[in-house]
């Protein structure tokens, strides 16, 4: 079975500029997750969505930030316009409808490494 | 005030010794996930833990819940190079929502 797959896996781009991040989650995975994960630290949640729906974006910097899952399939990110403060791994994570007892795991890919000078 | 603490941040030992990496939280959990992360690579679920007082073992990894409910521990025995990452802790809050520690960063030496 294919992971999560995530693009590009490394961005280097300078402040006040755009960039997008491209996740393909497990084929069938309802639930579709954005995670910053900055240099010594947990991932932090962004956006959550189920199918084509957002869950919760609670936690998203919606000033700058967007994101999409158009068809329910696979989701982009954007950064419009990117801070120092950015510089991070963004983390894409899929997981299924979760049914009654089963386990919530969450499958994520390798991650693109977004740098902002 | 950080939901999970993870204690220590680092860690730096030679192979075959053992460790203990600890998950402490002010409030009652329900469950707790561990997980592992590689450099250059997403975490991977190690284990689900939900029994206050729980112990699951993989391998040469003992993972314990504590009678409280507040706390985890990750026990390694005869550490491994191949064991060597940053291993978190998570508990789901609202919804389906992971929060995750901080980690503690391993590193063990050949």
């Amino acid at each position: 079975e294919a992971g999560v797959a995530q693009s590009p896996r490394y961005k280097i781009i300078e402040k006040r500029q755009s960039v997008a991040f491209w996740c393909n989650p497990i084929s069938g995975h309802a639930t579709l997750y954005w995670y910053q994960q900055i240099l010594g630290q947990g991932p932090k949640l962004l956006i959550q969505f189920q199918n084509n729906g957002v869950v919760d974006d609670s936690q998203l910097p919606k000033d700058r930030f967007s994101a999409e899952r158009l068809k329910g399939v696979d989701s982009t990110l954007k950064i419009q316009p990117a801070k120092l403060e950015d510089s991070a791994v963004y983390l894409c994570a899929s997981s299924p409808l979760r049914r009654a007892g089963a386990s919530y795991e969450q499958y994520f890919g390798p991650g693109t490494r977004l740098t902002v000078t | 005030t950080q939901l999970l603490e993870q204690s220590p941040q680092f860690l730096s030992i030679q192979e075959g010794e053992n460790l203990t990496v600890y998950c402490n939280s002010s409030s009652v959990f329900s469950s707790l996930q561990w997980y592992r992360q590689e450099p250059g690579e997403g975490p991977v679920l190690l284990v689900t833990v939900v029994t206050g007082g729980e112990v699951k073992k993989l391998k040469r990894l003992t993972f314990q819940f504590g009678d409280a409910r507040k706390d985890s521990s990750l026990h390694i025995t005869a550490a491994q190079p191949g064991d060597t990452g940053l291993y978190l802790c998570a508990l789901k809050t609202s919804g389906s929502r992971l929060t995750f520690g901080e980690g503690t960063q391993l590193t063990v030496n050949p």
